[in-house]
């Protein structure tokens, strides 16, 4: 089954603990994106990758870090959490960064973080 | 000039009535419009998308109006059923032909409909 499966779906940590969100999907997909959905603000983009080793910022980045050593994975790295990175977040990926009309983005279920 | 404003935030409709959200932009490079419905506890799913060469886009029971003179696209959901309760998305990028990429999306900030039996 095509899927975008994300671990945890939900985690309760502390300040400053690093921590690491893996992603991975199974349709040998280029493109891959992180995205933070907040109350009353819907999904912002924290960072993306066009295809493997290349990455770069989307909307919110700070505080965040990506790396895409494996066309698969695509892992959203918190070196220094704080509460106001408290949000569910969705990762997502899709054919290539190019689209075709129509290309979907296929989003994991998300995880649920809460920094206290 | 980056946002996408999406309206009402949220919408109650009877069963096999007609739901109608409407979204804004003001970046005119903007070229590739998708909307995405999001089920409790799971991720967005591409539901309809529109380019703007197109006035309108309809599959089954839900249709995109696109109007690019005045910035505007909105989403009509007719014989509104109690499965289509959820949040909706409008989105929009600049594809990849014009300099951007077709999925950085940037969304409205979403609409919660409940539809009523």
């Amino acid at each position: 089954e095509a899927q975008v499966t994300q671990n945890p779906r939900y985690l309760i940590t502390v300040t400053g603990k690093k921590l690491t969100v893996t992603c991975s999907q199974n349709m040998n997909h280029e493109y891959m994106s992180w995205y933070r959905q907040d109350p009353g603000l819907g999904l912002r983009q924290i960072y993306y990758s066009m295809n493997v080793e290349v990455t770069d910022k989307g909307d919110v980045p700070e505080g965040y870090k990506v790396s895409r050593k494996e066309k698969r994975n695509f892992p959203l790295i918190l070196e220094s959490p704080s509460p106001n990175q408290t949000s569910l977040y969705f990762c997502a990926s899709s054919l290539s960064a190019q689209g075709a009309y129509n290309q979907p983005q296929h989003f994991g279920d998300g995880t649920r973080l809460s920094i206290l | 000039q980056q946002q996408v404003k999406q309206s009402p935030q949220s919408l109650i409709v009877q069963k096999g009535g007609i739901s109608i959200i409407n979204c804004a932009y003001e970046n005119t490079a903007f070229d590739y419009f998708p909307w995405y419905q999001q089920f409790p506890g799971k991720g967005p799913a591409l539901l309809i998308a529109i380019r703007p060469d197109v006035s309108e886009k309809k599959e089954g029971r839900f249709t995109i109006s696109f109007n690019k003179s005045a910035k505007q696209f909105s989403l009509h959901i007719m014989d509104s059923q109690p499965g289509d309760s959820a949040t909706y998305f409008c989105a929009a990028s600049i594809s990849f032909t014009y300099g951007g990429s077709q999925g950085n999306l940037i969304f409205g900030k979403g609409t919660k409909l409940s539809v009523k039996p």
